[in-house]
């Protein structure tokens, strides 16, 4: 069964402050790994990664994925009140449109 | 439409109740999705419909839960007999398919809160 954890579960920082968010997995055929941001009730998408080692940027976040060890990191810099919200990293594994989340890591930025 | 569209966004219902949950899903994407978000937990996978047909039901908690699509757009989702154990965020996303091609996004939609007391 493919697994996702994500770490830490709940992380606290000041603005301006630059975090890493963690997604350690497991699972049988991988096709992708998702990240998903969710402030209020729908998560919206973020980032899709495929490939080992391709940094994908959008303004102060990015995002790796490393295949042979099996996680990838979302990093933020210079963090905002507004990124307040659960990360959340999804694995497209065995089926093309099941996808196993992680619990989320609640981000909270304080001013 | 815009986005994913879900009502109600919140429903509370008696212990025993049926309810039913309506999505709405984006203007032409065709894979449509159920998720279930329980205090502290991860989404979990409910059910994947692609057109009209649910190739995977596997996630359906119980056989109290199902779902059905109608003309490759609103879903709803049915809870017969509810149970405390029910309550949870219930979220609905769609995408074009194959929904792993890049481009394809999934998108969610709020979701419907459940309360069963």
């Amino acid at each position: 069964e493919d697994k996702v954890v994500q770490s830490p579960l709940s992380l606290v920082v000041h603005e301006g402050d630059t975090v890493t968010l963690n997604c350690s997995y497991e699972v049988t055929n991988f096709r992708s790994l998702l990240w998903y941001k969710q402030e209020k009730k729908a998560p919206t998408f973020l980032f899709m990664l495929t490939s080992s080692g391709i940094e994908k940027k959008s303004g102060r976040l990015s995002s790796i994925l490393d295949k042979k060890e099996l996680f990838s990191i979302l990093n933020i810099t210079a963090t905002q009140t507004g990124d307040s919200a659960v990360y959340l990293c999804a694995l497209s594994g065995g089926s093309n449109y099941k996808l196993t989340f992680g619990k989320g890591t609640l981000l909270t930025v304080n001013p | 439409g815009a986005g994913v569209s879900q009502s109600p966004s919140n429903k509370v219902t008696e212990k025993g109740k049926d309810v039913e949950l309506r999505c709405d899903p984006i203007s032409g994407h065709t894979a449509l999705y159920w998720y279930r978000q329980s205090l502290g937990q991860g989404l979990e996978f409910l059910i994947y419909f692609q057109g009209n047909s649910a190739p995977d039901k596997s996630g359906l908690p119980s056989d109290r839960f199902s779902a059905e699509r109608t003309g490759g757009s609103v879903s709803t989702l049915t809870i017969q007999r509810t149970q405390q154990e029910d309550s949870a965020v219930y979220l609905c996303a769609s995408s074009l398919d194959p929904p792993d091609r890049p481009g394809n996004t999934i998108y969610f939609g709020e979701g419907s809160w459940l309360t069963v007391v």
